[in-house]
């Protein structure tokens, strides 16, 4: 089945304490997306990456690292976790550069820090 | 940049009655412009798109989107709306010099019985 897995789906944590999200595709899409969701904000895109190697800044970058080291795999690092970053994010993959196609969305990773 | 407005967050429509959710967009160039729905503790998933050519565009659960250039409009309707319809819905249009999709702040939908 063609699909974006994210783990994991819930996640509580304490400010500072490093953590990684994990996202991976099946599809050997070119394009990934981290985005965060906040009531009343919409989707707000994080980074993204147009092929291995190749990764840019969103709207909202700032206290985000991700990398892509393998096209299906897109790891969202937050090094130092702050409240503020408490939201629910998705990735979303794509066969080309997002303007033209049509994104695919994983079921969503709620964090949560204290 | 390209962005999208969507009016209204909350929107509750009697089951049975016409649903209308509205999207106006900007965007200096040909747009591609996109309707997601996102039920309760799901991602998104693509209800329809336009690209090019034919400006009524069918998509899935009986929604459709009419592109209309000269009003930078891209509504989303339902003749009849069902209780499976509540969801969240976003408009989104292709933001070519970010090489990413503009999301607009959604629309909540409820249906009452």
């Amino acid at each position: 089945e063609a699909q974006v897995t994210q783990n994991p789906r819930y996640l509580i944590t304490v400010t500072g304490k490093k953590l990684t999200v994990t996202c991976s595709q099946n599809m050997n899409h070119e394009y990934m997306s981290w985005y965060r969701q906040d009531p009343g904000l919409g989707l707000r895109q994080i980074y993204y990456s147009m092929n291995v190697e190749v990764t840019d800044k969103g709207d909202v970058p700032e206290g985000y690292k991700v990398s892509r080291k393998e096209k299906r795999n897109f790891p969202l690092i937050l090094e130092s976790p702050s409240p503020n970053q408490t939201s629910l994010y998705f990735c979303a993959s794509s066969f080309g550069v997002a303007p033209s196609y049509e994104q695919y969305f994983g079921p969503g990773t709620r964090l949560t820090v204290t | 940049a390209q962005s999208v407005t969507q009016l209204g967050s909350h929107v509750s429509v009697s089951e049975g009655a016409l649903v209308l959710l509205r999207c106006n967009y900007s965007s200096s160039v040909p747009p591609y412009l996109f309707w997601y729905v996102q039920y309760p503790n799901q991602g998104l998933q693509l209800l329809l798109k336009y690209t090019t050519g034919a400006t009524l565009v069918k998509g899935i659960n009986g929604f459709e989107a009419e592109f209309k250039k000269s009003e930078t409009s891209f509504h989303l309707t339902k003749p009849s709306a069902h209780m499976s319809d509540a969801a969240e819905y976003f408009c989104a249009v292709g933001d070519y010099g970010n090489n990413r999709l503009a999301f607009g702040k959604g629309n909540q939908v409820v249906v009452i019985p």
